[in-house]
């Protein structure tokens, strides 16, 4: 079946670096934008970056950008986030989801199907 | 930056009808998304594309459009919809994504 499934997080000190994976299965992975989504304990959702299927596509949110960074390899049907310069508010679970892009003239609209059951990274001293 | 604004709970009676809001100034030109999540789990997709069910979603589930509102509907509510739901959609150019801060649906 379609999934994908997080691993890497952990805990780290503040100014710390971390690496999250993701390995997907179930579809063809080159053919999907990807998506890095948080969730900080008791909070709500926040969107972090997303990479399109060439991976030439990159986009992240104000709060990350210059500190992490996403990638893929579309052979090993994986996602990665890199994250450097970690900071207590990066404190989080992070999940990963395949993206759905759909496009009509000007706009695009995109939605995240399946999730992963997330990993949890800890910034803290 | 862009926002969507949601209540933060709502309240409603098994078999009653819940209804929770998204609201958004993009949204006449975006479409909105909606994902349940459950306590300890990830989220799930249960509307796209403002109105669309995936497949293994009930029909009970619903969603719709007015000028810079969304609406998620549940009809006939049972317990196990008790959950947090999120909306989310995009910035008028499409290019980045923004979550609703959450309702938490509570059934009584």
């Amino acid at each position: 079946q379609v999934q994908v499934v997080e691993s890497g997080g952990g805990l780290v000190k503040p100014g710390g670096s971390l690496r999250l994976s993701c390995a997907a299965s179930g579809f063809t992975f080159s053919d999907f934008y990807m998506t890095w989504i948080r969730q900080a304990p008791g909070k709500g959702l926040e969107w972090v970056s997303y990479i399109s299927s060439s991976g030439f596509s990159i986009y992240y949110a104000d709060s990350v950008k210059g500190r992490f960074t996403i990638s893929r390899d579309n052979a090993k049907n994986s996602l990665y986030l890199q994250m450097n310069t970690l900071r207590a508010e990066d404190t989080a679970v992070y999940y990963c989801a395949r993206e759905h892009l759909h496009c009509n003239g000007a706009n695009c609209y995109r939605w995240f199907d399946p999730w992963g059951q997330g990993t949890l990274v800890t910034v803290s001293s | 930056s862009y926002e969507l604004t949601q209540p933060p709970s709502v309240s409603v009676s098994p078999g009653q009808t819940a209804r929770i809001t998204c609201s958004g100034d993009a949204l006449p030109n975006q479409y909105a998304h909606w994902y349940q999540q459950k306590p300890r789990q990830a989220p799930l997709l249960v509307i796209y594309k403002d109105t669309e069910r995936p497949s293994g979603i009930p029909e009970r589930l619903s969603g719709s459009s007015s000028g810079t509102t969304v609406t998620l509907t549940i009809s006939g509510v049972q317990a196990e919809d008790e959950a947090d739901y999120y909306c989310q959609s995009a910035d008028s150019s499409g290019t980045f994504v923004v979550f609703g801060g959450g309702t938490k649906l509570t059934v009584l």
